[in-house]
């Protein structure tokens, strides 16, 4: 069983519907990090959260410690939001660096 | 800042050759992670360094792959002799990490597309 799992795995979606992907983990962890990745290209860091909720624009990401579960949601979806989405952990247990473990990632196709 | 930079961007070379990737951390940052990405295995740490010293390297395939960072600003990853199955997509990051664990601007690279034909 992956430390870090995410659904769904795959999400086709019209434009302007709310979107949301989720990401469970097993293990204590001190951060977590949403990541995008364009088709062929980098990866981009989103949001690092450890507590709380974070907002950047039409992205909003949650965390809840206790449930150990974190949302990504994005609203008013566009076409040019269609990436794997992915979710990374830095794991408590971690006692130098910070290194990530990953989710398989989400693939979010959204339509015109 | 530029953000982590990475070269070559695309690889193409044949089976057996040494293949050097390299990467240009965020100056100022102290952690340099090496991460490969494949259809099968998806994202997965090979290597990473904490103030130039290599920490973890059980990601490390075997021993044909080798990472070095002779200094803040510079690391490479090398593959020698190199196998169709290296071929993936090498990712680097670079962060900056604080003695209490927090961390801070976690930043990747574009990616070197390696393919071993």
């Amino acid at each position: 069983k992956n430390e870090v799992e995410q659904s769904p795995q795959n999400l086709t979606a019209q434009e302007g519907e709310f979107i949301t992907i989720n990401c469970s983990y097993s293990v204590g962890i001190s951060a977590l990090h949403w990541l995008q990745q364009h088709p062929g290209g980098g990866i981009v860091s989103l949001f690092m959260l450890s507590s709380g909720k974070k907002k950047h624009g039409r992205l909003i990401a949650t965390i809840n410690i206790q449930e150990k579960h974190s949302s990504l949601h994005i609203t008013a979806s566009h076409p040019r939001d269609s990436a794997v989405y992915i979710c990374a952990v830095r794991l408590k247990k971690e006692t130098s660096g910070s290194r990530l473990t990953f989710g398989e990632g989400t693939q979010l196709t959204v339509n015109p | 800042d530029a953000g982590v930079i990475q070269s070559p961007r695309h690889e193409v070379t044949e089976m057996g050759q040494e293949v050097t990737l390299r990467c240009k951390p965020i100056s100022g940052h102290n952690s340099l992670f090496w991460y490969r990405q494949t259809m099968m295995r998806g994202l997965e740490l090979l290597i990473y360094f904490n103030n130039n010293v290599p920490i973890d390297d059980s990601g490390m395939p075997e021993d044909r792959f080798s990472a070095k960072m002779p200094n803040a600003s510079f690391s490479t990853l090398k593959i020698q002799p190199s196998e169709p199955r290296d071929s993936a997509v090498y990712f680097c990051a670079s962060s900056l990490n604080f003695a209490d664990g927090s961390n801070y601007g976690y930043t990747f690279g574009s990616g070197t597309r390696l393919t071993v034909v």
